[in-house]
């Protein structure tokens, strides 16, 4: 099993749409996990941490089920901005006072007019 | 403002030479990373650096070298014994602790092509 799996997609959503994506970990002593945007061609920016009991900023809401070890994004209002591809990060501790973070391959969003 | 320079952005090489890319923050971060991205895959950790004067191989270090003598530079030598080095190339840092601890910051890039 990969260690952090993502939908490839593409995605392809109206103007307006709601879309979710969800991102499965494998390591159970994952402690923090991020959403990161990277548009084509440039470098992957923060889009929002998730937190355990869920998180909202503005159009976006990242929840985490520990349980299931799953977390999501939800876009809300779909602007044509948002088309980029989204990835999944979820840091662990490796010891002797690392981390290490690993990346899902990213969830294509094309968001149509 | 604080960032992270990375330079070249663009740089081809024939095959058979070394290249060295440049990673520069101003952020005070303690530790920092490069990675590797390829078309459609994941990001890749080729080297990290905890702290000054140390640094870790990642998942694919092979054919790649760095230094971190000063802590605000990080530069990594694509060398001729990487098989294939055409890809784009992260540096990230972060700061290390309890506030804000894990959250990486990346700079824009440097697209090596091999011809």
């Amino acid at each position: 099993r990969k260690e952090v799996e993502q939908d490839p997609g593409p995605f392809n959503v109206p103007e307006g749409a709601t879309v979710a994506f969800n991102c499965t970990y494998s390591n159970s002593a994952s402690q923090s996990f991020f959403w990161y945007r990277q548009d084509c061609r440039k470098e992957p920016k923060l889009l929002m941490s998730v937190y355990s009991s869920g998180n909202e900023d503005g159009r976006f809401t990242a929840q985490l089920n520990r349980a299931s070890q799953y977390i999501s994004l939800l876009i809300r209002d779909s602007k044509l901005s948002d088309s980029a591809t989204y990835l999944c990060v979820v840091n662990a501790y490796s010891g002797a006072g690392s981390y290490q973070l690993t990346f899902g391959k990213g969830t294509k969003l094309s968001v149509i007019p | 403002d604080g960032g992270i320079t990375q330079s070249p952005k663009y740089l081809f090489r024939k095959e058979g030479q070394n290249v060295t890319l440049s990673c520069e923050q101003n952020l005070n971060h303690d530790a920092m990373y490069w990675y590797r991205q390829d078309p459609g895959q994941g990001l890749r950790l080729i080297y990290y650096s905890q702290i000054v004067n140390d640094f870790q191989k990642g998942d694919i270090a092979e054919g790649y070298s760095v230094s971190r003598e000063k802590k605000e530079s990080f530069p990594l030598t694509v060398t001729s014994a990487q098989k294939n080095p055409t890809a784009f190339y992260l540096c990230a840092s972060r700061r290390t602790g309890p506030s804000g601890a894990n959250v990486l910051t990346f700079g824009a890039g440097s697209r090596l092509t091999v011809l």
